[in-house]
Protein backbone atom coordinates (compact mmCIF):
# COMPACT_ATOMS: atom_id res chain seq x y z
CA UNK A 1 0.00 0.00 0.00
CA UNK A 2 1.07 3.47 -0.84
CA UNK A 3 1.96 5.47 1.84
CA UNK A 4 3.89 7.83 3.95
CA UNK A 5 4.57 6.95 7.47
CA UNK A 6 5.36 9.03 10.79
CA UNK A 7 6.84 7.45 14.12
CA UNK A 8 5.68 8.42 16.77
CA UNK A 9 2.41 9.10 16.36
CA UNK A 10 2.01 10.97 19.78
CA UNK A 11 5.07 12.09 22.17
CA UNK A 12 5.26 13.91 25.49
CA UNK A 13 8.95 15.38 26.06
CA UNK A 14 10.17 17.87 27.84
CA UNK A 15 12.28 20.99 27.56
CA UNK A 16 15.68 20.19 25.88
CA UNK A 17 15.86 16.85 25.55
CA UNK A 18 16.33 15.48 22.07
CA UNK A 19 14.29 14.07 19.74
CA UNK A 20 13.41 12.89 15.95
CA UNK A 21 10.32 12.39 14.04
CA UNK A 22 10.65 9.83 11.34
CA UNK A 23 9.06 9.88 8.29
CA UNK A 24 9.07 7.38 5.52
CA UNK A 25 7.31 7.05 2.17
CA UNK A 26 7.28 4.16 -0.32
CA UNK A 27 6.03 5.95 -3.61
CA UNK A 28 9.37 6.57 -4.52
CA UNK A 29 8.69 10.03 -4.38
CA UNK A 30 11.55 13.10 -4.87
CA UNK A 31 9.94 15.76 -3.22
CA UNK A 32 9.35 15.59 0.93
CA UNK A 33 7.81 18.59 3.41
CA UNK A 34 7.61 18.76 7.29
CA UNK A 35 4.52 20.52 8.36
CA UNK A 36 3.17 21.90 11.97
CA UNK A 37 -0.03 22.70 12.48
CA UNK A 38 -1.50 25.30 15.24
CA UNK A 39 -5.41 26.32 15.85
CA UNK A 40 -5.60 29.52 14.17
CA UNK A 41 -2.35 29.63 12.05
CA UNK A 42 -3.30 26.40 9.93
CA UNK A 43 -0.46 24.27 8.14
CA UNK A 44 3.25 26.11 7.79
CA UNK A 45 5.60 24.85 6.13
CA UNK A 46 8.77 24.20 8.36
CA UNK A 47 11.58 22.15 5.87
CA UNK A 48 11.33 20.59 2.28
CA UNK A 49 13.44 18.28 0.20
CA UNK A 50 13.50 18.38 -3.91
CA UNK A 51 15.61 14.96 -3.32
CA UNK A 52 18.58 13.61 -1.79
CA UNK A 53 20.74 15.90 0.24
CA UNK A 54 18.59 18.86 -1.19
CA UNK A 55 16.47 20.88 1.67
CA UNK A 56 15.15 24.18 2.00
CA UNK A 57 13.65 26.30 4.69
CA UNK A 58 9.95 26.86 4.69
CA UNK A 59 8.67 29.39 6.63
CA UNK A 60 8.97 28.39 10.39
CA UNK A 61 12.65 26.28 10.06
CA UNK A 62 14.02 27.95 13.66
CA UNK A 63 14.44 24.74 16.40
CA UNK A 64 14.24 22.52 13.66
CA UNK A 65 16.89 20.33 11.56
CA UNK A 66 15.92 17.37 8.95
CA UNK A 67 18.16 15.48 6.52
CA UNK A 68 17.55 13.38 3.27
CA UNK A 69 19.97 11.04 3.10
CA UNK A 70 17.73 8.17 1.25
CA UNK A 71 15.28 9.11 -0.84
CA UNK A 72 12.19 7.55 1.37
CA UNK A 73 13.36 8.61 4.70
CA UNK A 74 13.04 12.47 5.82
CA UNK A 75 13.51 12.70 9.41
CA UNK A 76 12.59 15.57 11.51
CA UNK A 77 15.30 16.73 14.48
CA UNK A 78 14.61 18.82 17.28
CA UNK A 79 17.93 19.02 19.32
CA UNK A 80 16.49 21.36 22.21
CA UNK A 81 12.84 21.37 22.38
CA UNK A 82 10.79 23.87 23.67
CA UNK A 83 7.00 24.78 24.96
CA UNK A 84 6.23 26.56 21.68
CA UNK A 85 7.47 23.52 19.53
CA UNK A 86 3.99 21.64 21.27
CA UNK A 87 2.21 21.29 18.08
CA UNK A 88 0.93 18.71 15.27
CA UNK A 89 3.36 17.70 12.57
CA UNK A 90 2.52 16.28 9.39
CA UNK A 91 5.31 14.80 6.86
CA UNK A 92 4.42 14.91 3.06
CA UNK A 93 5.81 13.73 -0.11
CA UNK A 94 4.92 14.18 -3.72
CA UNK A 95 6.43 12.66 -6.65
CA UNK A 96 8.53 15.78 -8.13
CA UNK A 97 8.16 18.90 -6.46
CA UNK A 98 4.72 21.07 -6.32
CA UNK A 99 3.09 20.45 -9.66
CA UNK A 100 2.00 17.11 -8.49
CA UNK A 101 -0.41 16.96 -5.20
CA UNK A 102 1.17 15.76 -1.45
CA UNK A 103 0.26 12.64 0.14
CA UNK A 104 0.34 13.13 3.59
CA UNK A 105 1.44 10.98 6.91
CA UNK A 106 -0.49 10.44 9.54
CA UNK A 107 0.66 13.42 11.73
CA UNK A 108 2.46 13.02 15.17
CA UNK A 109 1.00 14.86 18.38
CA UNK A 110 4.26 16.75 19.88
CA UNK A 111 3.81 17.84 23.83
CA UNK A 112 7.00 19.66 24.86
CA UNK A 113 6.09 20.60 28.97
CA UNK B 1 5.52 35.01 4.30
CA UNK B 2 3.52 35.17 1.27
CA UNK B 3 -0.67 36.12 2.13
CA UNK B 4 -2.36 33.27 1.73
CA UNK B 5 -6.21 34.00 2.74
CA UNK B 6 -9.31 31.90 2.56
CA UNK B 7 -13.03 33.32 3.20
CA UNK B 8 -15.18 32.32 4.56
CA UNK B 9 -13.55 30.49 7.91
CA UNK B 10 -16.59 28.76 8.04
CA UNK B 11 -19.88 27.69 6.71
CA UNK B 12 -23.01 26.13 7.66
CA UNK B 13 -25.31 24.72 4.66
CA UNK B 14 -28.03 22.28 4.18
CA UNK B 15 -27.95 19.45 2.91
CA UNK B 16 -28.77 19.69 -1.24
CA UNK B 17 -27.38 22.72 -1.01
CA UNK B 18 -24.63 23.90 -3.80
CA UNK B 19 -21.73 26.18 -1.82
CA UNK B 20 -18.43 28.08 -2.70
CA UNK B 21 -15.57 29.41 -1.26
CA UNK B 22 -12.45 31.48 -2.12
CA UNK B 23 -8.86 31.15 -2.06
CA UNK B 24 -6.67 34.73 -2.39
CA UNK B 25 -2.88 34.54 -3.13
CA UNK B 26 -0.26 37.18 -4.61
CA UNK B 27 -1.15 37.64 -8.21
CA UNK B 28 2.61 37.67 -9.23
CA UNK B 29 4.89 34.88 -9.44
CA UNK B 30 2.43 32.47 -9.31
CA UNK B 31 3.79 28.70 -10.15
CA UNK B 32 0.86 26.23 -9.01
CA UNK B 33 -2.00 25.95 -6.49
CA UNK B 34 -3.62 23.04 -4.81
CA UNK B 35 -6.70 22.23 -3.16
CA UNK B 36 -6.99 19.70 -0.08
CA UNK B 37 -9.85 18.43 1.69
CA UNK B 38 -9.20 17.76 5.54
CA UNK B 39 -11.48 15.85 7.66
CA UNK B 40 -11.52 16.02 11.23
CA UNK B 41 -9.31 13.12 13.01
CA UNK B 42 -7.24 12.82 9.68
CA UNK B 43 -4.82 13.73 7.17
CA UNK B 44 -5.10 16.47 4.22
CA UNK B 45 -5.65 14.74 1.03
CA UNK B 46 -5.73 16.15 -2.69
CA UNK B 47 -8.48 16.91 -4.63
CA UNK B 48 -6.93 19.43 -7.46
CA UNK B 49 -3.64 20.83 -8.56
CA UNK B 50 -3.97 23.70 -10.55
CA UNK B 51 -1.01 25.31 -12.24
CA UNK B 52 -2.51 27.45 -15.78
CA UNK B 53 -4.69 30.20 -15.79
CA UNK B 54 -8.60 29.65 -16.87
CA UNK B 55 -8.03 26.45 -15.14
CA UNK B 56 -10.97 24.13 -14.18
CA UNK B 57 -10.89 20.79 -12.93
CA UNK B 58 -13.81 18.52 -11.65
CA UNK B 59 -14.00 15.62 -9.04
CA UNK B 60 -17.42 14.39 -9.09
CA UNK B 61 -19.88 17.10 -7.48
CA UNK B 62 -16.56 19.80 -6.15
CA UNK B 63 -14.81 21.58 -8.98
CA UNK B 64 -12.44 24.29 -8.86
CA UNK B 65 -11.69 27.43 -11.23
CA UNK B 66 -8.58 29.11 -11.40
CA UNK B 67 -7.67 33.02 -12.08
CA UNK B 68 -3.58 34.15 -11.66
CA UNK B 69 -4.21 37.27 -12.98
CA UNK B 70 -6.35 38.49 -10.25
CA UNK B 71 -5.14 36.03 -7.72
CA UNK B 72 -7.90 33.96 -6.74
CA UNK B 73 -9.48 30.51 -6.75
CA UNK B 74 -12.66 29.10 -5.99
CA UNK B 75 -13.63 25.87 -4.81
CA UNK B 76 -16.98 24.69 -5.80
CA UNK B 77 -19.64 21.93 -4.20
CA UNK B 78 -22.96 21.16 -6.03
CA UNK B 79 -25.66 19.46 -4.14
CA UNK B 80 -23.75 19.09 -0.48
CA UNK B 81 -23.66 15.86 1.41
CA UNK B 82 -23.34 15.45 4.97
CA UNK B 83 -19.72 13.44 4.12
CA UNK B 84 -18.75 16.84 2.46
CA UNK B 85 -18.33 18.62 6.01
CA UNK B 86 -14.28 19.06 6.41
CA UNK B 87 -12.29 21.62 6.14
CA UNK B 88 -10.94 22.92 2.16
CA UNK B 89 -7.65 24.30 2.52
CA UNK B 90 -5.75 25.54 -0.25
CA UNK B 91 -2.19 25.72 -0.83
CA UNK B 92 0.19 28.50 -2.75
CA UNK B 93 3.51 27.89 -4.43
CA UNK B 94 5.18 30.86 -6.36
CA UNK B 95 7.94 30.71 -8.72
CA UNK B 96 10.28 32.79 -6.46
CA UNK B 97 9.87 30.57 -3.79
CA UNK B 98 12.00 27.10 -4.73
CA UNK B 99 8.97 25.30 -4.39
CA UNK B 100 8.17 26.16 -1.22
CA UNK B 101 4.43 25.96 0.14
CA UNK B 102 1.94 28.30 1.94
CA UNK B 103 -1.30 27.39 3.27
CA UNK B 104 -4.36 29.15 3.89
CA UNK B 105 -6.18 28.52 7.17
CA UNK B 106 -8.78 27.04 5.59
CA UNK B 107 -12.71 27.22 4.99
CA UNK B 108 -14.71 24.48 7.40
CA UNK B 109 -17.98 23.11 6.31
CA UNK B 110 -20.28 21.78 7.64
CA UNK B 111 -23.41 20.19 6.39
CA UNK B 112 -26.31 20.24 8.47
CA UNK B 113 -28.61 16.74 7.09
Amino acid sequence: EAQVTQNPRYLITVTGKKLTVTCSQNMNHEYMSWYRQDPGLGLRQIYYSMNVEVTDKGDVPEGYKVSRKEKRNFPLILESPSPNQTSLYFCASSLSGTYNEQFFGPGTRLTVL
Amino acid sequence: ILNVEQSPQSLHVQEGDSTNFTCSFPSSNFYALHWYRWETAKSPEALFVMTLNGDEKKKGRISATLNTKEGYSYLYIKGSQPEDSATYLCAFIDSGGYQKVTFGIGTKLQVIP
